[in-house]
């Protein structure tokens, strides 16, 4: 992959309202995709991914992620977020051929929940 | 079972000192990972080890970083002299098996300030 980009730096939005959180990549070759999320003072964690099959994957704590080949697109959504939620998301995408299976990664979004 | 650990947590040297950061892995993984992000931006890949061997160190920006992998268990990154711009959070990650996709767990990550 060449690049991850995460459209929004920060994304403020009222408590129980839905977000969707936007990712892009460029590639030339298949890709597995990836959500992390980062807690105020705590590591990265998987949220969910995508290496194949169904294109709507699941995951933790009530989100989802569509993946659009092609929009090139792997955007986060949930339908009514918590102010648990608050934390960094990040958006990474690894070469499927690249058995190293290195990550590059987008920019991150902070997700800022309103009470 | 344990996580990855990183040690320390924060680091705060001056420019031109050394310092060296440890990763411990998740128990039997062999794979070992090293990534940074720098000021807000995305994270960056360092490189990979399979057990003692680097793999990739592709992202490694210049030689006053060394990695080592001894046994194939923990790893350190020294960076010496340390520059400004090495400030930043680094962060290990490990996953087990062979040439197939294994999820990559992270560690809390070790936040180096240099002044």
């Amino acid at each position: 992959a060449q690049s991850v980009t995460q459209l929004d730096s920060q994304v403020p939005v009222f408590e129980e309202a839905p977000v969707e959180l936007r990712c892009n990549y460029s590639s030339s070759v298949s890709v597995y995709l990836f959500w992390y999320v980062q807690y105020p003072n705590q590591g990265l964690q998987l949220l969910l991914k995508y290496l194949s099959g169904s294109t709507l994957v699941k995951g933790i704590n009530g989100f989802e992620a569509e993946f659009n080949k092609s929009q090139t697109s792997f955007h986060l959504r949930k339908p009514s977020v918590h102010i648990s939620d608050t934390a960094e998301y990040f958006c990474a995408v690894s070469e499927s051929m690249d058995s190293n299976y290195q990550l590059i990664w987008g920019a991150g979004t902070k997700l800022i929940i309103k009470p | 079972e344990a996580g990855v650990t990183q040690f320390p947590s924060h680091s705060v040297i001056e420019k031109g000192q050394t310092v060296t950061l440890r990763c411990d892995p998740i128990s039997g993984h062999d794979n070992l990972y090293w990534y940074r992000r720098v000021m807000g931006k995305e994270i960056k890949f360092l490189l990979h080890f399979v057990k003692e061997s680097k793999q990739d160190e592709s992202g490694m920006p210049n030689n006053r970083f060394l990695a080592e992998r001894t046994g194939g268990t923990y790893s350190t990154l020294k960076v010496q002299p340390a520059e400004l711009e090495d400030s930043g959070v680094y962060f290990c990650a490990s996953s087990q098996g062979d040439s197939s996709y294994y999820e990559q767990y992270f560690g809390p990550g070790t936040r180096l300030t240099v002044t």
